[in-house]
């Protein structure tokens, strides 16, 4: 079993829908958790941090569930510049090689 | 603001060949990071360093080298390129491995290595 589990989609969706991912993650003393970004044959780069309590960052929102060892995330009014890749991190603090990253959900907008 | 640099970004080797991927960055960051990337693979970490003169072996070291030599470069090396190691490679940096805060991880362009 993989330590961080993504649905790879693709997911096809309409301009101005919501839509919703899911990442698993196995090692349960796992402490930070993140939403990374990836355009086709480009860097990743950060979303936003996940946090206990969930957080918003515009028409984003991710939520973490401990107990259940899942992050979300939510993206509202989907835009066509949002048709990416999604990557999910999660870390704990025993090491810098234990940043694991997800394989990738892609997102592909449609106007 | 350069951020992170890697040089190349394109190279074909053939098999058997050596050569180094050159990594700099301009953050001052302590953690510097190698990482392959192949399709429905995800990143996976090759080598990383947690400060000038450290190194250390991530998931899959096995055919890299690598040296940080000073504290804003992190060289990998392939000994004996493979097929297998066709990939795009992408280096990072971040000020800490881990932090209660979260921490920023930031990566350079790509390497796309073909051995043939």
């Amino acid at each position: 079993r993989k330590e961080v589990e993504q649905d790879p989609g693709p997911f096809n969706v309409p301009e101005g829908a919501t839509v919703a991912f899911n990442c698993t993650y196995s090692n349960s003393a796992s402490q930070s958790f993140f939403w990374y970004r990836q355009d086709c044959r480009k860097e990743p780069k950060l979303l936003m941090s996940v946090y206990s309590s969930g957080n918003e960052d515009g028409r984003f929102t991710a939520q973490l569930n401990r107990a259940s060892q899942y992050i979300s995330l939510l993206i509202r009014d989907s835009k066509l510049s949002d048709s990416a890749t999604y990557l999910c991190v999660v870390t704990d603090y025993s090491s810098a090689s234990k940043i694991i990253f997800g394989s990738g959900t892609r997102l592909s907008i449609r106007p | 603001n350069a951020g992170v640099t890697q040089t190349p970004k394109f190279r074909v080797l053939k098999t058997g060949q050596s050569m180094t991927l050159l990594c700099a960055q301009d953050m001052n960051h302590e953690y510097m990071y190698w990482y392959r990337q192949d399709p429905g693979m995800g990143l996976r970490l090759i080598h990383y360093s947690v400060g000038e003169g450290t190194t250390a072996k991530g998931e899959v070291p096995d055919g890299y080298n690598v040296s940080r030599l000073k504290k804003q470069n992190f060289l990998l090396g392939l000994e004996s390129a493979a097929p297998s190691q066709t990939s795009v490679y992408f280096c990072a940096s971040s000020f800490h491995g881990t932090s209660s805060g979260g921490n920023t991880i930031y990566f350079g362009e790509g390497s796309w290595l073909t051995v043939v």
